[in-house]
């Protein structure tokens, strides 16, 4: 039962370039959630899906799509990566009203 | 205002001292929250979670919830250098999202 994974856990992009982040669970939970994580700015919400077949914006959204593509996978894809989007991003993963379990996190630095 | 507050801290502690994490949410129809800890480089992982008000105690742990004040916090008894990360507070608005909003956490760093 390996929870949440996410790959890769480190990438450097160019400026312009595109990316998918991707996570998958284990755990049989309904919804799923992309965060980003910056000094001093806690965690931020990117996306979430709250079930299958639906995803919805979160707090920081610009820049950013995802796909829900199954139960289990949920992927998060930066189209023209900015500087602004170098960050820590975790996926979360939960069943409904508990807690949230996170992923290993992607670190991620645009250049 | 934020939604969920926290003091950045560090907050430095003696070991083997009470550690006191205070949050604040200004949402009244907040209904669970939640206490992550996250050490440098990981991911957060839950300590605690508390629905009602009043005291809940988990080994060295005790989260309190007063929703009158809004009002979260974490004590962390006999409080240990791996007790040393940053702690984030984070609440559930309900509803069928589940999302969570966090607050931007509180360093705590134990003293040996």
């Amino acid at each position: 039962n390996a929870g949440v994974t996410q790959t890769p856990k480190f990438q450097v992009l160019k400026t312009g370039q595109s990316m998918t982040l991707q996570c998958a669970q284990d755990m049989n939970h309904n919804s799923m959630y992309w965060y980003r994580q910056d000094p001093g700015m806690g965690l931020r919400l990117i996306y979430y899906s709250a079930s299958e077949g639906t995803t919805d914006k979160g707090e920081v959204p610009n820049g950013y799509n995802v796909s829900r593509l199954n139960k289990r996978e949920f992927s998060l894809r930066l189209e023209s990566a900015a500087p602004s989007q170098t960050s820590v991003y975790f996926c979360a993963s939960t069943t409904s009203g508990y807690e949230q379990y996170f992923g290993p996190g992607t670190r991620l630095t645009v250049t | 205002q934020k939604e969920v507050e926290q003091n950045s801290g560090p907050l430095s502690v003696p070991e083997g001292a009470i550690a006191s994490l205070n949050c604040t949410y200004s949402d009244r129809g907040s209904q669970s929250f939640f206490w992550y800890r996250q050490y440098s480089g990981k991911s957060p992982e839950l300590i605690m979670f508390i629905y009602s008000n009043g005291d809940k105690e988990d080994g060295r742990f005790t989260a309190q919830l007063n929703k009158a004040s809004q009002y979260v916090s974490l004590l962390i008894r006999d409080s240990q250098p791996s007790d040393s990360a940053t702690y984030l507070c984070a609440v559930n608005r309900g509803g069928a999202t589940n999302k969570l909003i966090f607050g931007t956490g509180t360093l705590l760093a134990v003293q040996p």
